[in-house]
C-alpha cells in the first residue's frame, strides 16, 4: 500500500472548516483514500473513502486532486468532539489490510 | 456504519495468567477480523489478520503462541493473551470487515493492564 505524509499536528477554531491535508504521492490506480479518527481512548471511526472522485456524506468532505497525489479531509463546522487523531490510509481494493501511519492530531479550539 | 463490539472495555490482571478478548459483528457477517495493538503516544499496530474457519495469518514479531486468535464464527473473533506479562499492558483494538471487503469497522477498544 501507498504510504502517507500527514501533518503531525493541527487546530481549528470551533465553527470554522478544518482542513486536513494528506499527501499520498505514490498511490497506484486501484487504490482507494480512507479516513477515520480516533478519539482519545477509542477505537478508530471510519469518516469517508474515496477513489477518484470526490465524496461527501454527512461528516465530512474528501476532495482528492486530479493526479490523486494528494486529498484533503474537510469538517464543514468542526466542533469540540471533533477533537481527535486523524488518519488518512491508502489501500488497494481486495488489500486485506489497514496500515496506520502517525496521523494528525487536530484540536479544535474553542 | 456497522456496528462491532468489544469485551471487555477494561481488563486488569495479574502477571503470567490469560485474558480473552472478543470481538463481534453485531449487524454483518464479519468475512475477514484484524486485530491491533496500541502503546499510549503511538499508532496502532496491526498484529494478525484472521479469516473465518482459517488459522490467523500474524504480523512480523508478533507471537503467535503468545497472541491467540479465534475466528470460529462470521460475528465472533477473540485474542487470548497467554501468559501474559506486564510490557503486554496496552490497548487492544478489533476490526471487522464484511464480504464487501471495502470498509472495515473497528470496536471501542480493550485496555489491557497487566501488574
Amino acid at each position: 500500500d501507498a504510504k502517507t505524509t500527514q501533518p503531525p499536528s493541527m487546530d481549528c477554531a470551533e465553527g470554522r472548516a478544518a482542513n486536513l491535508p494528506c499527501n499520498h504521492s505514490t498511490i497506484s490506480g486501484n487504490e482507494y483514500v480512507y479516513w477515520y479518527r480516533q478519539i482519545h481512548s477509542q477505537g478508530p471511526q471510519y469518516i469517508i473513502h474515496g477513489l477518484k472522485n470526490n465524496e461527501t456524506n454527512e461528516m465530512a468532505s474528501l476532495i482528492i486532486t486530479e493526479d490523486r497525489k494528494s486529498s484533503t479531509l474537510i469538517l464543514p463546522h468542526a466542533t469540540l468532539r471533533d477533537t481527535a487523531v486523524y488518519y488518512c490510509i491508502v489501500r488497494g481494493f481486495g488489500n486485506e489490510k489497514l496500515t496506520f501511519g502517525t496521523g494528525t492530531r487536530l484540536t479544535i479550539i474553542p | 456504519g456497522a456496528v462491532v463490539s468489544q469485551h471487555p472495555s477494561w481488563v486488569i490482571c495479574k502477571s503470567g495468567t490469560s485474558v480473552k478478548i472478543e470481538c463481534r459483528s453485531l449487524d454483518f457477517q464479519a468475512t475477514t477480523m484484524f486485530w491491533y495493538r496500541q502503546f499510549p503516544k503511538q499508532s496502532l499496530m496491526l498484529m494478525a489478520t484472521s479469516n473465518e474457519g482459517s488459522k490467523a495469518t500474524y504480523e512480523q514479531g508478533v507471537e503467535k503462541d503468545k497472541f491467540l486468535i479465534n475466528h470460529a464464527s462470521l460475528t465472533l473473533s477473540t485474542l487470548t493473551v497467554t501468559s501474559a506479562h506486564p510490557e503486554d499492558s496496552s490497548f487492544y483494538i478489533c476490526s471487522a470487515r464484511g464480504q464487501n471487503r471495502v470498509l472495515a469497522f473497528f470496536g471501542q477498544g480493550t485496555r489491557l493492564t497487566v501488574v
